[in-house]
């Protein structure tokens, strides 16, 4: 199975800063060009909910504060600048191998 | 929009045999995509455990394989996850999702199981 990194666990950034978040993985994830890594927010009592999709693509709705880069096995999601509602967990996640993984999460608060 | 409902026995004994349902409306599950099921253990780790796509066909996570199907009622647009036996350490939140197909972009709200005796 792929193993997902994510560094660090935990993060408090202050308001209007920025916060990285890190997601290595025990083999590459691309394929044919494209890297299979995705992030999730979730809050609590609420379900992941998908921020970016194939490494760098911004779903719909989902604030242009967030990006997320990289290619391979080192994957970054970015969020500048932090707002109060991104107080959440974050979650990178692989789907170039079954079965599919998830990284441990990183517990955003504001500082 | 699309929406999902998971639907479960909430708390049963170990060695029981039990189904999650996933109830899909906005969308019909045989038009396409591939239909999920998702667990959250306690203390937050995610585990993706396997789906059944829109022509049927499934596949279930290599761990799991023993243990679990997934099953689908088209009539009904619902899919089902189906353990044969559970242990204290299937204790979770249980999400379905689509993946479309190489990413998760719709989930429902999940339902927790408890295995305790």
């Amino acid at each position: 199975d792929i193993v997902l990194t994510q560094s660090p666990a935990s993060l408090a950034v202050s308001l209007g800063q920025r916060a990285t978040i890190s997601c290595k993985a025990s083999q590459s994830v691309d394929y044919d060009g494209d890297s299979y890594m995705n992030w999730y927010q979730q809050k609590p009592g609420q379900p992941p909910k998908l921020l970016i999709y194939a490494a760098s693509n911004l779903e719909s709705g989902i604030p242009a504060g967030f990006s997320g880069s990289g290619s391979g096995t080192d994957f970054t999601l970015n969020i500048h600048p932090v707002e109060e509602e991104d107080v959440a967990t974050y979650y990178c996640q692989q789907s170039n191998e079954d079965p599919f993984t998830f990284g441990s999460g990183t517990k955003l608060e504001i500082k | 929009d699309v929406q999902l409902q998971e639907s479960g026995p909430g708390l049963v004994t170990p060695s029981q045999s039990l189904s999650l349902t996933c109830s899909v409306t906005g969308y019909s599950i045989t038009s396409g995509y591939y239909w999920n099921w998702i667990r959250q253990f306690p203390g937050s780790k995610l585990e993706w455990m396997g789906y059944i796509s829109y022509d049927g066909s499934n596949n279930c996570s290599p761990s799991l394989k023993n243990r679990i199907s997934i099953t689908r009622d088209t009539s009904k647009n619902q899919f089902f996850l189906n353990f044969n036996s559970v242990t204290t350490e299937d204790t979770a939140t249980y999400y379905c999702a689509r993946a479309v197909p190489y990413y998760f972009d719709y989930w429902g709200q999940g339902t927790t199981l408890t295995v305790s005796s």
